[in-house]
């Protein structure tokens, strides 16, 4: 049974170009979730996909868009990448009849240069 | 502003004490999570708690929710290096996005 798998699991790009990052939930997980998680922080949620439709979203700028397919895995995506972008992006997954009990990707590290 | 605050933020002990991390908040969860990360590598989720007042048990781990489920409490027995790591707690808000705490960064010396 196959858990969270994101990729690329590193990645060094330069201020203002754009990034994509990519999830495959959990078997049997029709929801994901984006986190970032700056260094010594708790993650911070980003936003939730459902049935390929952003559901929620917290407090991150319109660079911030993502997507997600009808197999279920999604994609982030960040534009005009800023210093502050660089962090952890983690993705969970969840089903979404059962609650809110999500389970984690290993991440994706993004570093801004 | 965190919506969940934990504490302490860092702590440093000898393998064999006993430990305790609060997290709390104002607002009313429905349910509470706690994970551990270590470096490099995503949040694993340790327990869900549900009920007010309830307690689980997790080998040398005990995770209790408060009554007024605003709160919970992770103790941890005779701890050992191997418990080293980031520990987080997360609720539901009132718009069923999981919110975290910043998180107690646990160091076990052997």
């Amino acid at each position: 049974d196959a858990g969270v798998t994101q990729s690329p699991t590193h990645l060094i790009k330069t201020r203002g170009q754009q990034v994509t990052l990519r999830c495959s939930p959990k078997s049997g997980h029709d929801t994901v979730s984006w986190y970032q998680q700056a260094l010594g922080q708790g993650p911070q949620f980003i936003f939730q996909y459902y049935e390929e439709e952003e559901r929620q979203r917290g407090n991150f700028p319109d660079r911030f868009s993502g997507h997600q397919f009808p197999n279920y895995s999604s994609e982030l995506n960040v534009n005009a990448l800023l210093l502050g972008d660089s962090a952890l992006y983690l993705c969970a997954s969840s089903f979404w009849r059962s609650g809110n009990t999500i389970y984690f990707g290993e991440g994706s590290w993004l570093t801004v240069v | 502003t965190q919506l969940l605050e934990q504490s302490p933020q860092f702590l440093s002990i000898q393998e064999g004490e006993n430990l305790t991390v609060y997290c709390n908040s104002s607002s009313v969860f429905s349910s509470l999570q706690w994970y551990r990360q270590e470096p490099g590598e995503g949040p694993v989720l340790l327990v869900t708690v549900v009920t007010g007042g309830e307690v689980k048990k997790l080998k040398r781990l005990t995770f209790q929710f408060g009554d007024a489920r605003k709160d919970s409490s992770l103790h941890i027995t005779a701890a050992q290096p191997g418990d080293t790591g980031l520990y987080l707690c997360a609720g539901e808000d009132n718009n069923n996005d999981m919110r975290f705490g910043a998180g107690t960064r646990l160091t076990v010396k052997p």
